[in-house]
């Protein structure tokens, strides 16, 4: 089975300081591994996927993430936060057996940041 | 982007009484869509999976007869809890695949889910 572990419950950064989310996986197989954000009150919004090839990916509002295969991580990273990106962040990975395309999630990482 | 609708974004409801929640893929159609429920501080769960033009399929631990899933159309799968007390209150987030290629793939995109509050 798929599992996903987001080991920080909260991450707290000053704006303008570099973050990082971290987030290890077990798959079976090939991973297929997401991020996702989520505002108070709302849904999911889809920052960043890795599916194959380059193991930095750049996704949206200037987060990216490394795939690391010997350390089957996938920490989400931002060189400069903002107040603004204070959200719960979800690390996911995505079974693709049969046709279920199921996503796992981690448990999320509330990040923090202050002026 | 594609868009997710889903609807209504709160409810309130009294103990016993049915409520259905709206999921609907706006500008793209959806064979499978995802139901999850996401409880305060907590992650999503997956409930089940909603096929259309077939039964959804459940995950372990949620009930069916409770959580009735209708997914009639290639645009808009329901969620209905039926007979709901306080501990079904909850955040409900449905999602929708949108297929690019062959089985497994595709992008699945999310509502900004319903908020259930039961008396």
């Amino acid at each position: 089975a798929q599992s996903v572990a987001q080991p920080e419950d909260q991450v707290n950064v000053a704006e303008g300081n570099p973050l990082t989310v971290k987030c290890t996986y077990s798959v079976s197989g090939n991973p297929y591994l997401f991020w996702y954000v989520q505002y108070p009150n709302r849904g999911l919004q889809f920052l960043l996927k890795y599916i194959t090839g380059d193991n930095l990916v750049k996704g949206s509002y200037g987060f990216e993430a490394e795939f690391n295969k010997s350390q089957t991580s996938f920490h989400l990273k931002k060189p400069s936060a903002l107040v603004s990106d204070s959200a719960l962040y979800f690390c996911a990975v995505r079974d693709i057996s049969g046709t279920a395309s199921k996503l796992t999630f981690g448990t999320g990482t509330r990040l923090q940041v202050t002026l | 982007g594609a868009v997710v609708s889903q609807h209504p974004s709160w409810v309130i409801c009294k103990s016993g009484t049915s409520v259905k929640i709206e999921c609907r893929s706006l500008d793209f159609q959806a064979t499978t869509m995802f139901w999850y429920r996401q409880f305060p501080k907590q992650s999503l769960m997956l409930m089940a999976t909603s096929n259309e033009g077939s039964k959804a399929t459940y995950e372990q631990g949620v009930e069916k007869d409770k959580f009735l899933i209708n997914h009639a159309s290639l645009t808009l799968s329901t969620l209905t809890v039926t007979s709901a007390h306080p501990e079904d209150s909850s955040f409900y987030i449905c999602s929708a695949l949108r297929s690019i290629g062959g089985a497994g793939t595709g992008e699945l995109f999310f509502g900004e889910g319903s908020r259930l509050t039961v008396l």
